[in-house]
């Protein structure tokens, strides 16, 4: 069974501020997906990432994927309170297409 | 931009009934996934399918659950007779071809409470 363990799980900053977010696994996964998820609603996707090594942006969030494919972050900056919400990793295996999901990590931004 | 919708939003059912969730997924996508979400736990993946039949299924999945497309744009999750335990949030997801890393889109979920 492979596992994600997502840390820290509760974050609180100030704005202007920057956050990282961990994702790991012993597990290899062929990709890795990063979702955000607000109350009531399903998680929406930010990021799919594949290669080992690979960074990918979306303005002030930048996404990585770890050389072995183990691991991945999230890292914001200048986190502002439109930030504020629960993102999630979740991990494809090598064969297959059953996610698994990280724990969350319910970020919160102050004003 | 195109979406997964689930119906209903909420869903209250007597223990023991059978119960019937409502996906449409994304029009030219082929993977269609269900997961749950246990109040306070993780996403748990449920079952996938391609091509009209199951191709991954977790240990959740077991008897009392199944799947069907009856037509070409629904996907349903029947829960033949519920439990109390089955009280989560359920979401479908679905996903485009060539399914390896494809990223998974998910609707906002059904919200089922067994009384």
């Amino acid at each position: 069974t492979q596992l994600l363990e997502q840390s820290p799980q509760f974050l609180s900053i100030q704005e202007g501020e920057n956050l990282t977010v961990y994702c790991n696994s012993s597990s290899v996964f062929s990709s890795l997906q990063w979702y955000r998820q607000e109350p009531g609603e399903g998680p929406v996707l930010l990021v799919t990432v594949v290669t080992g090594g690979e960074v990918k942006k979306l303005k002030r969030l930048t996404f990585q994927f770890g050389d072995a494919r183990k691991d991945s972050s999230l890292h914001i900056t200048a986190a502002q309170p439109g930030d504020t919400g629960l993102y999630l990793c979740a991990g494809a295996p090598n064969a297959g297409n059953m996610l698994t999901f990280g724990g969350g990590t319910r970020l919160m931004v102050k004003p | 931009e195109p979406e997964v919708t689930q119906t209903p939003s909420h869903q209250v059912t007597q223990m023991g009934q059978e119960v019937i969730l409502r996906c449409v997924p994304i029009s030219n996508h082929l993977y269609f996934y269900w997961y749950r979400q246990i109040l306070g736990q993780k996403v748990e993946f449920l079952v996938s399918f391609y091509n009209n039949e199951i191709s991954e299924k977790s240990e959740i999945f077991d008897d009392q659950f199944s799947v069907e497309r009856p037509d070409g744009s629904n996907f349903t999750l029947k829960i033949r007779s519920t439990k109390l335990e089955d009280s989560a949030m359920y979401f479908c997801a679905s996903s485009g071809q060539g399914a390896l890393n494809q990223p998974q889109h998910f609707g906002d979920g059904t919200r089922l409470s067994i009384l």
